[in-house]
């Protein structure tokens, strides 16, 4: 089971707005609704901030937001702070009852 | 306090066996699917599992597909994961999670801080 494809890295200065993409095929990304995005801080479990393409969960800012075309599915933060250092991965329900997760998106606040 | 505590690793043989366990306080379970996802130290987050809410689906990923069993009670708030046949590439750092839906879905809001298993000899 191959992961989704995302960016190893990404960076940008505070304040400015950065988009992880999570690329994947028609039997996960582009076939279905159910893609997620967590942010992970070293030591620490996942956090859910996005679910369904572009939905928030109660709680998290408004800065986060997602969507998806076609395969690919995106996650932007704008207004970009420190405390948004941290790992990023998508996540999708894929054909044959499975999920899969993209390798991971180091983002940096320079 | 709402949380999942995971319990069980450790370090084993590979070809043994290992029974990792979750269980939960301060949140209902029962009308949730639940899932293992694991990370490798300094590696990405891969899913391993995953149990409706009733048990009556179970689903696994390719890696661990009859290695592994997932199972839960809901009556003792525990879900299971037994590792049979383990292997080195097994070794990482198994989390238990919450689905926000009954059957599966990717939305998973509550996530215990996971328990490490090292896979050697």
């Amino acid at each position: 089971q191959s992961a989704l494809t995302q960016p190893a890295s990404v960076s940008g200065s505070p304040g400015q707005s950065i988009t992880i993409s999570c690329t994947g095929t028609s039997d996960d990304v582009g076939g279905y609704s159910d893609v997620s995005w967590y942010q992970q801080h070293p030591g620490k479990a996942p956090k859910l901030i996005i679910y369904d393409v572009d939905n928030r969960p109660s709680g998290i800012s408004n800065r986060f937001s997602g969507s998806k075309s076609g395969n690919t599915a995106s996650l932007t933060i704008s207004g970009l702070r420190n405390e948004d250092e941290a790992d990023y991965f998508c996540n999708s329900f894929r054909t044959s009852d499975t999920f899969v997760f993209g390798g991971g998106t180091k983002v940096t606040v320079l | 306090q709402v949380q999942l505590a995971e319990s069980g690793g450790g370090v084993v043989q590979p070809g043994r066996s290992l029974r990792l366990s979750c269980t939960s306080s301060g949140i209902t379970v029962s009308q949730n699917a639940l899932h293992w996802v694991r990370q490798a130290p300094g590696k990405g987050l891969e899913w391993v599992a995953a149990i409706s809410s009733d048990g009556s689906f179970k689903y696994y990923a390719d890696s661990v597909r009859g290695r592994f069993t997932i199972s839960r009670d809901n009556s003792r708030k525990i879900l299971s994961l037994q590792m049979n046949s383990l292997r080195p590439d097994d070794a990482a750092k198994y989390f238990c999670a919450r689905d926000e839906s009954d059957y599966a879905s990717s939305r998973w809001a509550y996530w215990g801080q996971g328990t490490p298993l090292t896979v050697s000899s």
